[in-house]
């Protein structure tokens, strides 16, 4: 069964701070990897998605990495705003049929001003 | 631009009752998904369906039903109301195509079971 795990639960940094967040999942056999952002009371809007033969992905201040053969992918967030703060979640979807998305608990990410 | 909409926003329920929660896509996505996120927590899934006509059980399929009678629209019913039940939804879709399998989500329903 896939677990990911996403460390740590809650991050809180300055403003302009560069920031990393980690997902780990446990079964390397996935199709791709996808990081979403919502905010309090929100839906889940997707930032990146990354497939399993990439290596990242980069939207504006956001990158995201992917090592498949180690279970690990990072977002990584340049030059941090107080708008950044939400709770940022990682799916993995599984290589077998029914592409289901397995989710992270995720981490609650405060950026002060 | 809808993308995936849910009704109602917010519901609340007494233990016992019944209801059926919304959800349509305009995107033409043969995947569609429905999860419960509890306070705190990630998103488990309850059931998903590849295609018209077709569903399966996700994680937590206990107290659900759901049906797939056309692309658009994947609808999920409680049928006797548990506190257990109370949690937001959030329905999703995407495609099975390779390079176009990003999931897109609702707004969420937010369920009360008093």
């Amino acid at each position: 069964k896939q677990e990911v795990t996403q460390i740590p639960a809650a991050l809180s940094v300055p403003e302009g701070e560069n920031l990393v967040l980690n997902c780990s999942f446990t079964d390397s056999a996935i199709y791709n990897l996808q990081w979403f952002r919502q905010d309090p009371g929100k839906g889940l809007t997707s930032l990146l998605l990354i497939q399993s033969s990439q290596r990242e992905q980069t939207s504006g201040r956001l990158n995201a990495s992917l090592d498949k053969s180690s279970g690990r992918s990072t977002l990584y967030i340049a030059a941090s705003q107080p708008g950044d703060s939400a709770t940022y979640l990682c799916a993995v979807r599984r290589e077998t049929s029914g592409s289901r998305l397995t989710f992270g608990e995720g981490t609650q990410l405060t950026v002060n001003p | 631009n809808a993308g995936v909409t849910q009704t109602p926003k917010f519901r609340i329920l007494k233990i016992g009752q019944s209801m059926t929660l919304q959800c349509t896509q305009d995107m033409n996505h043969n995947y569609m998904y429905w999860y419960r996120q509890d306070p705190g927590m990630g998103l488990k899934l309850i059931y998903y369906s590849v295609g018209a006509g077709i569903t399966d059980k996700g994680e937590v399929p206990n107290g659900y039903n759901v049906s797939r009678s056309t692309t658009e629209d994947f609808p999920l019913r409680l049928e006797l109301a548990a506190p257990s039940q109370t949690s937001v939804y959030f329905c999703a879709s995407s495609y099975s195509v390779w390079g176009s399998t990003e999931a897109f989500f609702g707004q969420g329903t937010r369920l009360t079971v008093v």
